[in-house]
């Protein structure tokens, strides 16, 4: 089973910041936080992960609880391109099985 | 490179048939991966290696079998297609280290009648 929660849908004005938030209260110290996005039809895409600390690549920004238990996607300056599915993702320690979630359906209005 | 390669890219088949789903990937990856999605939702894992010569179960196996030929080539079997099989299918392979990222493969959309 999914060990995220996200919400199904939120919409952002192009230009503006977009934060998509994730649960994952289950999270052991050694499991990594990841995210993907899937774009229309296409397979997912990789965009960034975390384990504690604040990470930061040329698409999004993460930021990780303290606790771990959740977390937040940033997209700085979201455009029409951003619309898309974000899976927010858990793997689970010790395997290989990357269980997706519902995901998140990001609109992007301009 | 090429990346994650499936093939077919469409297919239909009748209920009973079978049929195997290709996947390769040039990346020298260890693990792969097999999805399912269903119209509206999100991925489901259907089976995994770990590496070449082991598979493992993932959510929703039942119907289902493969083969991790070799490193680079992992297929998806369906003996006897069923319409609750039809879905959009997605390969995938990972890279090595802790932090393992997923590289998909564009899908195969499959329909059973």
């Amino acid at each position: 089973d999914a060990k995220t929660t996200q919400p199904p849908s939120m919409d952002c004005a192009e230009g503006r910041a977009a934060n998509l938030p994730c649960n994952h209260s289950t999270i052991s110290g050694n499991e990594y936080v990841y995210w993907y996005r899937q774009i229309h039809s296409q397979g997912p895409q990789y965009i960034i992960h975390g384990l504690k600390n604040n990470e930061t690549n040329e698409m999004a920004s993460l930021i990780i609880t303290e606790d771990r238990k959740s977390s937040t996607l940033i997209l700085p300056h979201a455009t029409l391109r951003d619309t898309a599915v974000y899976y927010c993702i858990v793997r689970e320690w010790g395997t290989y099985k990357y269980i997706f979630g519902t995901g998140t359906r990001l609109k992007v209005l301009a | 490179n090429a990346g994650v390669t499936q093939t077919p890219k469409f297919q239909v088949l009748k209920t009973g048939q079978s049929m195997t789903l290709q996947c390769a990937q040039d990346m020298n990856h260890n693990s792969m991966y097999w999805y399912r999605q269903d119209p509206g939702m999100g991925l489901r894992l259907i089976y995994y290696s770990a590496s070449e010569g082991t598979t493992d179960k993932g959510e929703v196996p039942n119907g289902y079998n493969v083969s991790r030929l070799n490193k680079r080539e992992f297929s998806l079997r369906l003996e006897s297609a069923a319409p609750s099989q039809t879905s959009v299918y997605f390969c995938a392979s990972s890279d090595e280290g802790a932090y393992e990222k997923l590289f998909f493969g564009s899908g195969t959309q499959l329909s059973v009648l």
